[in-house]
């Protein structure tokens, strides 16, 4: 069992729907929980960084971690064709520079 | 654009060569860390090297090497090439030593086809 399991899709969804993405794990030490979105032939960007659990909300994106349940998850409202790329979520431990990634999934957001 | 350049962007290079990999980070950023991205295993974190001096190793083959030199830019050298290394080579960087932050800023990363 890898240590962070991402559904990889793809999911595919049109314009204007909310995007549920979500990720398990399983190391109970990861207090620092990351979202990031990479597009094609692009390296990934921190899209949303969230410290131990609770919600964080930027814009039409909404990040969730319940750690009683070592789960994370990111919301997209509105969804755009411009969100169309794959996100990843990371996480990592204090102190630990060793972030987990998760394998990433592709989402394309139809016109 | 991240700030964060990596050369060269493709190499393809035959079964026991040895390739290295160049990353400079943004500027100010003093950390720089490495990571390899394949298909099946996703990205898996490689070394980090802060202001010179490595901090912090991941799942880094015997085979690979990494240092920072005195202007921060860094190279992964990659030895003894085997089918299983061919992936894309992340670089990243960020301004503090820890990556509990998450602000890591990422490179374009460097295509590496080994056949």
């Amino acid at each position: 069992q890898k240590e962070v399991e991402q559904d990889p899709g793809p999911l595919s969804v049109p314009e204007g729907a909310i995007v549920s993405l979500n990720c398990t794990y399983s190391n109970s030490a990861f207090q620092y929980f990351m979202w990031y979105r990479q597009y094609s032939r692009k390296g990934p960007e921190l899209l949303m960084y969230t410290y131990s659990s609770g919600n964080k909300e930027d814009g039409r994106f909404t990040a969730q971690v319940d750690k009683s349940s070592k789960y994370i998850s990111l919301f997209i409202r509105d969804s755009q064709p411009s969100d169309s790329a794959t996100y990843l979520c990371a996480m990592s431990a204090l102190y630990n520079n060793d972030m987990r990634f998760g394998a990433g999934t592709r989402l394309t957001v139809k016109p | 654009d991240s700030g964060v350049t990596q050369t060269p962007k493709h190499l393809i290079t035959a079964t026991g060569q040895r390739v290295t990999l160049r990353c400079s980070p943004r500027s100010g950023d003093l950390s720089v860390y490495w990571y390899q991205q394949s298909l099946d295993q996703g990205l898996q974190f490689l070394i980090q090297y802060y202001n010179g001096e490595e901090r912090a190793k991941g799942n880094i083959l015997e085979r690979f090497s990494a240092q920072q030199f005195p202007d921060l830019h860094s190279e992964l050298n990659l030895s003894s090439l085997e089918l299983g290394d061919s992936a894309l080579y992340f670089c990243a960087s960020s301004v503090s030593g820890t990556a509990n932050t998450g602000e890591l800023f990422f490179g374009e990363g460097s295509r590496l086809t080994v056949l």
